[in-house]
Parts: structure tokens; sequence; C-alpha cells
């Protein structure tokens, strides 16, 4: 079983929809958790970070954890085009040797129509 | 200010010979670490360096190796390399809890 489960998708959704992304994981330690939006072939960009439990609002992005279910989620509103890419969770312990090792989840692919 | 840049972006390589990669993380950044990430995945680690000592290291062969210079710019070698060695190397840089990632190098062993 790997330690970060997340659906690959992909995922089509029109133009305006809100979209739904979730991750599940099953080490009790990590501590803090991550959303990266990456496009084709370029390099994972940070969305959202998140340290423990609760809830993180940016913008049209919401960023949800529930560490007593071990459950990630990342909320898309009013979905527009150029948020068609794969939506990455990474998830970090804490404590001197885990910074800078991050466990991803496989990556969920999103399409937004026009 | 500049991101975290990596060079080559692309590299063509055969089974067997040797790869290094560059890193340059963004400025005031101690901190580097390289991710593995095949096509359809997500990125794997691979090490991470900080003030030029590795600090972790992931389920990698001995072929792979790295290491930080004294500008906290860092070097991923792989020796010996393997078709499976294809993939986008991805480095990136931290000064605390959050990474911010480069571009990548694009690998194709052929």
């Amino acid at each position: 079983q790997k330690e970060v489960e997340q659906d690959p998708g992909p995922l089509s959704v029109p133009e305006g929809a809100i979209v739904s992304l979730n991750c599940t994981y099953s080490n009790s330690a990590f501590q803090y958790f991550m959303w990266y939006r990456q496009y084709s072939r370029k390099g994972p960009e940070l969305l959202m970070y998140t340290y423990s439990s609760g809830n993180k609002e940016d913008g049209r992005f919401t960023a949800q954890v529930d560490k007593s279910s071990k459950y990630i989620s990342l909320f898309i509103r009013d979905s527009q085009p150029s948020d068609s890419a794969t939506y990455l969770c990474a998830m970090m312990s804490a404590g001197g040797t885990s910074y800078g090792k991050l466990t991803f989840g496989q990556g969920t692919i999103l399409t937004v129509h026009p | 200010d500049a991101g975290v840049t990596q060079s080559p972006t692309h590299l063509i390589k055969t089974r067997g010979q040797h790869v290094t990669l560059r890193c340059s993380p963004i400025s005031g950044h101690k901190s580097v670490s390289w991710y593995q990430q095949v096509l359809g995945q997500g990125p794997q680690f691979i090490f991470q360096y900080y003030e030029k000592e590795e600090r972790g290291r992931g389920n990698f062969p001995d072929r792979f190796s790295a290491r930080q210079f004294p500008n906290y710019s860092s070097e991923l070698n792989v020796n010996a390399l393997l078709l499976g060695d294809s993939a986008l190397y991805l480095c990136a840089s931290s000064s605390a809890t959050k990474l911010f990632f480069g571009s990548g190098t694009q690998l194709s062993v052929l």
C-alpha cells in the first residue's frame, strides 16, 4: 500500500464548475500538507500549504486537512481553462531529517472545458 | 528574484553512460532536494542536502549520488545509466518547510 493515495482521474469539468481533488494517507507522522500544480513537462508549482489540520483559503482555492481521517482535499471554485493541469498532493513529517522529503500522490489530471 | 534553475533542460544518453545534472537554489535557500518523476507518477524523493551535508536519501541505488557546494548549488550524478532512469529530474530548494521546484531536466536513456 502506498503512503499517499490519489485518484489519477482524468477529471473533466466545464468552465465555472467546482472541482474537488482528494488524497488519503497512511503515515500519521505527516504534519505538513501541500498541493502543487504541474503543467505538462514543467516543475510542480506550490499552490497551497497547510500545517496540521484545518482549512486554508487563497482566492478560488481552498485546502482542507482532516488528520483524524487522514484525508486532505483541494477545492477549486469557478474553474477556468487555465486550471487545466496535473494536481499533486504532497506531505512531509516534522523533524530534522524529514524536512525536504516530500511524499507525493500520483497526481490527478484535470481538464476544464470552455 | 530568480527561482530554482536547473541545467540542462533536456538530455539524451545511452545505457551505461554517466550523467550530471545541476541545480541552483533560490537565493538565501540553504537546502536542496532532488526528485525523480516518471511519466504518469508523482515525484519520488532521491536526496536532500542542507549546508553541504546529506540529510536524507530515498530508496535509490548507489548509482545515484549528489553533492552540494559552498554556494548551495547542487549536482546529481547517475552512473551506469539504465533505460528505467529515463525521467524528469526535479530539484527543489527550501528555507524551511516550503519546497519550490525548478522546471526539471528531462533525461532520456536510449
